[in-house]
């Protein structure tokens, strides 16, 4: 069993179209993080959300932190080639004692130009 | 600042070969380190994390183990490679527990 959920595992869109990524656990989490991923390449960090009901924002990404800091979400506007990869939530879930963090099997994105 | 190593980038072994991947970090001290897996388009699988010189958890049973003989040096090896060895694999090292991690460049291992 998954800690972190992802959904949707893959998504192909067209360029403009909107989009969101889910994050879900059972496990309350200190804080969330969400990478992206390019094919051959390691994860690089896209943002940190800490405080429940948080929301952030970079560029066209919103992030959000759910209030209970079980879940989060990533919402995309008018996507674009560039937004292509791999997007990973990440989080060390506080019920664990568990120091290094666990990883969501990660939500694939295609945008066609 | 801070940047990471891994080494080789790609990598074809026969069964039962033995393997040695490095890693190495440069502009911080004392780092946690980390060593996952990745399977193709999928999340990240952790091996290996080390809190300091000579100290590793492991996080799965497997063939592999993983040596921290230096402060900023991280080594991956088995003995012999099975073929569900194959992958990517990622070293990272974050400041503090639970923290950002910050991903080397990958190896692209294959096993045959």
């Amino acid at each position: 069993t998954q800690l972190l959920e992802q959904s949707p595992q893959f998504l192909s869109i067209q360029e403009g179209e909107n989009l969101t990524v889910y994050c879900n656990s059972s496990s309350v989490f200190s804080s969330l993080q969400w990478y992206r991923q390019e094919p051959g390449e390691g994860p690089v960090l896209l943002v940190t959300v800490v405080t429940g009901g948080e929301v952030k924002k970079l560029k066209r990404l919103t992030f959000q932190f759910g209030d209970a800091r079980k879940d989060s979400s990533l919402h995309i506007t008018a996507a674009q080639p560039g937004d292509t990869g791999l997007y990973l939530c990440a989080g060390a879930p506080m019920d664990t004692g568990r120091r290094a963090l666990t990883f969501g099997s990660g939500t694939r994105l295609q945008v066609q130009p | 600042s801070q940047t990471i190593h891994q080494w080789p980038a790609t990598l074809v072994q026969p069964v039962g070969s033995p393997l040695s991947l490095e890693c190495t970090v440069e502009g911080t001290s004392n780092p946690n380190l980390y060593w996952y897996r990745q399977a193709a388009g999928r999340g990240l699988q952790l091996l290996f994390y080390s809190v300091g010189i000579g100290q590793i958890s492991s996080e799965v049973p497997q063939n592999l183990s993983a040596s921290r003989p230096q402060d900023r040096q991280f080594i991956l090896s088995s003995k012999k490679l099975l073929l569900s060895d194959s992958g990517f694999y990622l070293c990272a090292w974050s400041i503090q527990d639970g923290g950002e991690q910050f991903f080397g460049p990958g190896t692209r291992l294959t096993v045959l």
